[in-house]
């Protein structure tokens, strides 16, 4: 499984666009790559995933250069509901051993 | 859809009883998969699924961990017995069938308490 590095934490002002860069330097042909969001109390939830270049749905953006080494998310116009922990995952979900999730990035939107 | 549907939400119980979480998973996805969240070890896979068979189980952290899912609509991942350890919020999350990508759903977890 290729392993992802990403901040533990970031600060951010509503209204700011925030990016948030997971590192995946051993990405195999066949991994995609996912994030999730998750509240406080609450699970993890689908954002979005991509395989490579730029993937937009209404909730964010992802970012991924052609040798696929690291991705970025990027949330416009961030709101104080947007405070949580944003997870990368990296992996071929259709392969024996499913996705791990690692420590994610906890986001804090400040007013 | 009602989504992937966990109970008990919250669970307290005494060391050494058996304990035993369920999930509905939403209708007409294939895999079921059961993860444990602590602060200290973060979110961790314990067993999944694939068409109601256990295709991986190697996170389940020990004997006293079981997992079964007898139908395409019911799982249930049991301890017994218990320990103040196995405290932790347990999640069930299902996936539709499909190839390399993944989208889970996840339910509302379950908050375990041994005492």
């Amino acid at each position: 499984l290729a392993k992802t590095t990403q901040p533990i934490s970031m600060d951010s002002y509503e209204g700011q666009e925030v990016n948030i860069t997971c590192s995946h330097n051993n990405i195999a042909t066949n991994d995609y790559i996912t994030w999730y969001q998750q509240f406080p109390s609450q699970g993890p939830r689908f954002i979005i995933q991509g395989y490579k270049t730029k993937v937009t749905n209404e909730v964010a953006s992802l970012f991924i250069p052609a040798d696929r080494k690291s991705s970025t998310l990027s949330l416009p116009r961030v709101s104080l509901s947007d405070t949580a922990v944003y997870y990368c995952l990296v992996g071929d979900a259709g392969s024996a051993r499913q996705l791990t999730f690692g420590s994610g990035t906890q986001l804090t939107v400040l007013p | 859809d009602a989504g992937v549907i966990q109970s008990p939400r919250h669970e307290v119980t005494e060391m050494g009883q058996e304990v035993t979480l369920r999930c509905k998973p939403i209708s007409g996805h294939n895999s079921l998969f059961w993860y444990r969240q602590t602060m200290m070890r973060g979110l961790e896979l314990l067993i999944y699924f694939n068409n109601n068979v256990p295709i991986d189980d190697s996170g389940m952290p020990e004997d006293r961990f079981s997992a079964k899912m007898p139908n395409a609509s019911f799982s249930t991942l049991k301890i017994q017995p218990s320990e103040p350890r196995d405290s932790a919020v347990y999640f069930c999350a299902s996936r539709p069938a499909g190839g390399p990508t993944d989208t889970q759903y996840f339910g509302p977890g379950t908050r375990l308490t041994v005492l």
